[in-house]
């Protein structure tokens, strides 16, 4: 089992709408949880950041922490083409300071 | 915010050759720093976490002969690939970790790209 998974995709949704990226973890004693967004030939770039149960939201975008269920999600409201790129789960385990990241989900919004 | 920059963004080198990478915190100081290696298609691997002041910790499988990683001050860390070959050919992304928030959140460099010939 894979210490971080999402779904790899490809996730394609008509602009406007809501995109739901999913992703899991096994690690019970995870601390903090990352959304990176990462366009074709760039480095990955710092969406929003959840340590607690709950839900956080950052302009259009929403994270959701589920720690019972090792979940954490990121739903896109209002999705652009723009919002076309891989979205990356990182997960801080126990290790000092080390992520774990996931593959990735590619995420399409055509217009 | 929190900037971290790279240098060179691209590089071309001939089998046999040494390259080095430099990563740079601008706006923060970075007691640790990491560095990652991405294939086309593929997720970021972890290759090693650098600290400042000591040796670097290299995950499993990396050769830390041939990844160099020198961890001289609070904002800048280098790795150099040591007699490079065409299968080292990647793209190397480095990132700091924000010690001002509690979350250890890490912000990546553009990244460097590459290309053993």
């Amino acid at each position: 089992q894979k210490e971080v998974e999402q779904n790899s995709g490809p996730l394609s949704v008509p602009e406007g709408a809501i995109a739901s990226l999913n992703c899991t973890y096994s690690d019970r004693g995870s601390q903090s949880f990352f959304w990176y967004r990462q366009y074709s030939g760039k480095s990955p770039e710092l969406i929003m950041f959840i340590y607690s149960n709950g839900d956080k939201e950052d302009g259009r975008f929403t994270a959701q922490l589920n720690k019972a269920s090792q979940y954490v999600s990121l739903l896109i409201r209002d999705s652009q083409p723009s919002d076309s790129a891989t979205y990356l789960c990182a997960v801080k385990g126990t290790s000092y300071g080390k992520l774990t990241f996931g593959q990735g989900t590619i995420l399409t919004v055509h217009p | 915010g929190a900037v971290v920059s790279q240098h060179p963004s691209w590089v071309i080198c001939k089998s046999g050759t040494s390259v080095k990478i430099e990563c740079r915190s601008l706006d923060f100081q970075a007691t640790t720093m990491f560095w990652y290696r991405q294939f086309p298609k593929q997720s970021l691997m972890l290759m090693a976490t650098s600290n400042e002041g000591s040796k670097a910790t290299y995950e499993q499988g990396v050769e830390k002969d041939k990844f160099l990683i020198n961890h001289a001050s609070l904002t800048l860390s280098t790795l150099t690939v040591t007699s490079a070959h065409p299968e080292d050919s990647s793209f190397y992304i480095c990132s700091a970790r924000d010690g001002r928030l509690n979350t250890d959140t890490q912000y990546f460099g553009p990244g460097t790209r590459l290309t053993v010939l």
